[in-house]
């Protein structure tokens, strides 16, 4: 049960895209397509923000976006905007009923 | 609306025990697996445990198995966590969320503060 790597920060000025990547193990993000990824802002309960990889929950902005390929998914947010200035963590299903978190991305808007 | 009230966190010495519970609302509770998340302050997220709708199966983090021990009451729409031989690690905001599909936590609920320490 070892966390997900997740890049520590990311930063980009408004109007740019980022990427943070979320790299796991044959045991987890590459086996199953059960990859969520939750938006923290400061002070605030975890939002979730994609589930299975690529899908957006709704009323999530469409400038967010998932991916997956092998062991690593990524996060994608497009259009950056001072409001997206948060924390994002991946979570993926391992088996067994057993959920492993990323260790986190620090997102700042330049 | 859907709303999880966690409750139940405070200060405790290190081996003590303490007990939180997390009281669900506007939805229909025991169609649900439901989990325990936490943080350390300043930390990252950490599932802790999960257990299914109907009790039968239950699951945890190997930094709490042995010591924790999740339950539910359906018919008070509550979850609970029981946590002994409490460590200072321990110490963390711990929310409360559901798996409204496989592989998802939405919402949470605003958390706990446990803080174990002499």
């Amino acid at each position: 049960q070892s966390a997900l790597t997740q890049p520590a920060s990311v930063s980009g000025s408004p109007g740019q895209s980022i990427t943070i990547s979320c790299t796991g193990t044959s045991s987890d993000v590459g086996t199953y397509n059960l990859v969520s990824w939750y938006q923290q802002l400061p002070g605030k309960a975890p939002k979730l923000i994609i589930y299975e990889a690529s899908k957006r929950p709704s009323g999530v902005s469409n400038r967010f976006s998932g991916s997956k390929s092998g062991n690593t998914a990524s996060l994608t947010i497009s259009g950056l905007q001072a409001e997206d200035e948060a924390d994002y963590y991946c979570c993926s299903y391992a088996g067994s009923s057993i959920y492993v978190f990323g260790t986190g991305t620090k997102v700042t808007v330049l | 609306e859907v709303q999880l009230v966690e409750s139940g966190g405070g200060l405790v010495q290190p081996g003590r025990s303490l007990r939180l519970s997390c009281a669900a609302s506007g939805f229909t509770f025991d169609d649900y697996t439901m989990h325990w998340v936490r943080q350390a302050p300043g930390k990252g997220l950490e599932w802790v445990s999960g257990i299914s709708w109907d009790s039968f199966s239950m699951s945890y983090a190997d930094s709490v198995k042995g010591r924790f021990t999740i339950s539910r009451d359906n018919a008070k729409n509550s979850l609970y966590l029981q946590m002994n031989s409490l460590r200072p690690e321990d110490t963390a905001f711990y929310y409360c969320t559901v798996t409204v599909a496989p592989g998802l936590f939405d919402p949470w609920g605003q958390g706990t503060l446990v803080t174990v320490s002499s």
